[in-house]
């Protein structure tokens, strides 16, 4: 059974970083893209990032882009997220989710999510 | 960006009724449409990808149909459990985009 767990998730203050990481199991991991996606408290999903299970392919949503670094780690089977230079509209649910063999596809299975709260 | 427009944005449906949303993509995404589920507190669930291909696990009361810019997710017949907020999703073009929702809640 494939399982994803994030964690890294907390309170940082508009400017700051935190780094998220997502645990993967049940499949192997560098077979598959993964991708990050995010929900603003009480608001739709945002596609953050995509990244090939290489590694060597990675996309960004432009409101990211330049201040958010994906990365992974087949050796531990675990997907990074890098968030500096955060902002209030930052605020969300961060779930990663396991793709196809290639990057851009559809999501599933998803984690359970991480908070993320920007604020001073 | 393709934009991704659900209606109606709120479905109110009784049990055992048949629901029927709608997704439309701002220019073609050929198959390449994703739906998922998302209860509230939960984590998104796979219903359906390629438009039409039910994800594994997921009932066959679930149906997918559509291509090109105009897409449907039919439920035949709503189970309680049914009862939750439906996202559609375009992976054609970068970047991945999401519609907006469409909260099918009990009438």
């Amino acid at each position: 059974e494939v399982q994803l767990l994030e964690s890294g998730g907390g309170l940082v203050q508009p400017g700051g970083s935190l780094r998220l990481s997502c645990a993967a199991s049940g499949f192997t991991f560098s077979n598959y893209a993964m991708s990050w996606v995010r929900q603003a408290p009480g608001k739709g999903l945002e596609w953050v990032s995509d990244i090939s299970g290489s590694g060597g392919i990675i996309y960004y949503a432009d409101s990211v882009k330049g201040r958010f670094t994906t990365s992974r780690d087949s050796s531990k089977s675990t997907l990074y997220l890098q968030m500096d230079s955060l902002r209030a509209g930052d605020t969300a649910v961060y779930y990663c989710a396991k793709g196809r063999a290639a990057v851009g596809s559809w999501f599933g299975p998803w984690g359970l999510g991480t908070l993320v709260t920007v604020s001073s | 960006e393709i934009v991704m427009t659900q209606s109606p944005a709120t479905l109110s449906v009784s049990p055992g009724e048949r629901a029927t949303l709608s997704c439309r993509a701002s220019q073609s995404v050929g198959s390449n449409l994703a739906w998922y589920q998302q209860k509230p507190g939960q984590a998104p669930r796979l219903l359906i990808y390629g438009a039409s291909t039910r994800a594994t696990g997921i009932p066959a009361r679930f149906s997918g149909s559509g291509s090109g810019t105009e897409f449907t997710l039919t439920i035949s017949s709503l189970q309680s459990e049914d009862f939750a907020v439906y996202y559609c999703q375009q992976y054609n073009n970068w970047p991945l985009t999401f519609g907006g929702g469409t909260k099918v809640e009990i009438k």
